[in-house]
């Protein structure tokens, strides 16, 4: 079955730490990558997207992701992470269908 | 620029009522998307449909039940309702012959009593 794995269920980090956040999928066809995030009480919003191309996508805020076909990953990653980045950010794929698979997603703190 | 509607954004119901949520797709968006999301937990597929069409379903109980109409708007129907049902259900839409991201709307934030 069609799954997405996302590493760490909870990260805490200080303002400034470079983040990394690690996504991998179970399908062996084309698939589409999402990252979204979801802010305290608010609902969830796109960070990026792969679709094809460049395996190095950039987003808002300063995000961007790694699509490494090989490994079936597609990592977010974030230089230096900001207080407002504390939020929860889920890793989806959509292999065809019209459904998208969500990872379990990720809570990240940014301490102060 | 329009967003996903939801409404209503709250509602509150006792055991065993029913419930109707309805959502707006963003305009000229042909697919619409239902999910469910626990506390702490991540999004659920529920059911999509594109252009007015059953396109997928997911972990839908058979208690429950949607359809898109002719202006594309859809309902997710509850009846029955437990505690269990007691979630955060968003809405989503897309653009299908397009690209398949998808936009959320804020949710219905649904207590069962």
């Amino acid at each position: 079955a069609q799954s997405v794995s996302q590493h760490n269920h909870h990260v805490i980090l200080s303002e400034a730490a470079s983040l990394e956040l690690g996504c991998n999928y179970s399908y062996g066809g084309t698939v589409n990558l999402f990252w979204y995030v979801q802010y305290p009480g608010q609902h969830l919003q796109l960070l990026l997207k792969y679709f094809s191309g460049d395996p190095l996508v950039k987003g808002i805020k300063g995000f961007e992701a790694e699509f490494i076909k090989s490994k079936f990953s597609f990592n977010l990653r974030k230089p230096s992470v900001q207080w407002s980045d504390t939020a929860e950010y889920f890793c989806a794929v959509y292999t065809g269908g019209f459904k998208t698979i969500f990872g379990a997603g990720t809570r990240l703190f940014v301490k102060a | 620029a329009a967003g996903v509607i939801q409404s209503p954004r709250h509602l509150i119901k006792e055991k065993r009522e029913t419930a109707t949520l309805k959502c707006y797709p963003i305009p000229r968006h042909d697919t619409v998307y239902w999910y469910q999301q626990g506390p702490g937990q991540d999004p659920q597929f529920l059911i999509s449909f594109y252009e007015k069409m059953q396109s997928d379903k997911g972990s839908i109980p058979d208690r429950f039940s949607a359809q898109q109409f002719s202006d594309y708007h859809s309902e997710l129907n509850m009846s029955s309702l437990e505690l269990g049902d007691s979630a955060l259900y968003f809405c989503a839409s897309s653009s299908g012959t397009i690209s398949y991201e998808q936009y959320f709307g804020p949710g219905t934030r649904l207590t069962v009593t």
